[in-house]
C-alpha cells in the first residue's frame, strides 16, 4: 500500500511555465523527498526536506512542507522540455528503517 | 562503485520458473533496499538490509520472494515459481548509514509470460 497521494496525476504545460505538484501523506515523517523518473530510466533524487523545515530551494526547484496538513508541494520554475518526466514524493520514517513510502506520481509533460 | 548497478536490466521468463535479480550498491553504503514498481505506480517497499542483517521483510508479497546479502555488499532477490502478477520493475537502492538520501539503480524489468 502506498502512503501518499499526488495531485494532479498528469500535468501538461508549455515550456517556460511553472509546474506545481502536490503530495499528501498519512503518517508522521522524518523527511520527505522528491524523485524524478524519466521514461524507461531510473529514479533520480531531486531534493529532501526535513520535518522541521518549511521550505527549501534547489536551482529551479522549490519544495514546501506543511506537517500540520501532511502535505508537500514541488514547484518547478521556468520549465524545460527536458523536465518531462514522472515526479514522485516519498516519505521516510527512521522508525521503519528509513524505507521510503512513495506516492503514485505526477506525470509532467512540458511542450516546447 | 560510482553508482548502484543492477543486473540483468531486462528479464523475460516463463510462468513457474525461478529468477534471481542482482544489486550491487555503492561500495560505502551499509543499507540496501529492494522495491517493486508496477507500471504507472510508485515503487513499493519489499525489504531492506543493514550490512548482512535483514531487519524488515514485511513488504515481500509472498514466501516465493526472498532476498540475501550474505557479505553485506551485493544483494540478490529471488522469486520462485514466478507468476504473471510478478511482472514489474524491481528497483534496488542504497544509502549511507548516516545519510538520508537513497540512490537508486536502473532497475530490472521482469516480464513473466
Amino acid at each position: 500500500s502506498q502512503q501518499g497521494e499526488e495531485d494532479p496525476q498528469a500535468l501538461s504545460i508549455q515550456e517556460g511555465e511553472n509546474a506545481t505538484m502536490n503530495c499528501s501523506y498519512k503518517t508522521s515523517i522524518n523527511n520527505l523527498q522528491w524523485y524524478r523518473q524519466n521514461s524507461g530510466r531510473g529514479l533520480v533524487h531531486l531534493i529532501l526536506i526535513r520535518s522541521n523545515e518549511r521550505e527549501k530551494h534547489s536551482g529551479r526547484l522549490r519544495v514546501t512542507l506543511d506537517t500540520s496538513k501532511k502535505s508537500s508541494s514541488l514547484l518547478i520554475t521556468a520549465s524545460r522540455a527536458a523536465d518531462t518526466a514522472s515526479y514522485f514524493c516519498a516519505t521516510d520514517d527512521y522508525n521503519q528503517g528509513g524505507k521510503l513510502i512513495f506516492g503514485q506520481g505526477t506525470e509532467l509533460s512540458v511542450k516546447p | 562503485g560510482a553508482g548502484v548497478s543492477q543486473s540483468p536490466r531486462y528479464k523475460v521468463t516463463k510462468r513457474g520458473q525461478d529468477v534471481t535479480l542482482r544489486c550491487d550498491p555503492i561500495s560505502s553504503h551499509a543499507t540496501l533496499y529492494w522495491y517493486q514498481q508496477a507500471l504507472g505506480q510508485g515503487p513499493e517497499f519489499l525489504t531492506y538490509f543493514n550490512y548482512e542483517a535483514q531487519p524488515d521483510k514485511s513488504g515481500l508479497p509472498s514466501d516465493r520472494f526472498s532476498a540475501e546479502r550474505p557479505e553485506g555488499s551485493i544483494s540478490t532477490l529471488t522469486i520462485q515459481r514466478t507468476e504473471q502478477r510478478d511482472s514489474a520493475m524491481y528497483r534496488c537502492a542504497s544509502r549511507d548509514i548516516a545519510g538520508d538520501t537513497q540512490y537508486f539503480g536502473p532497475g530490472t524489468r521482469l516480464t513473466v509470460l
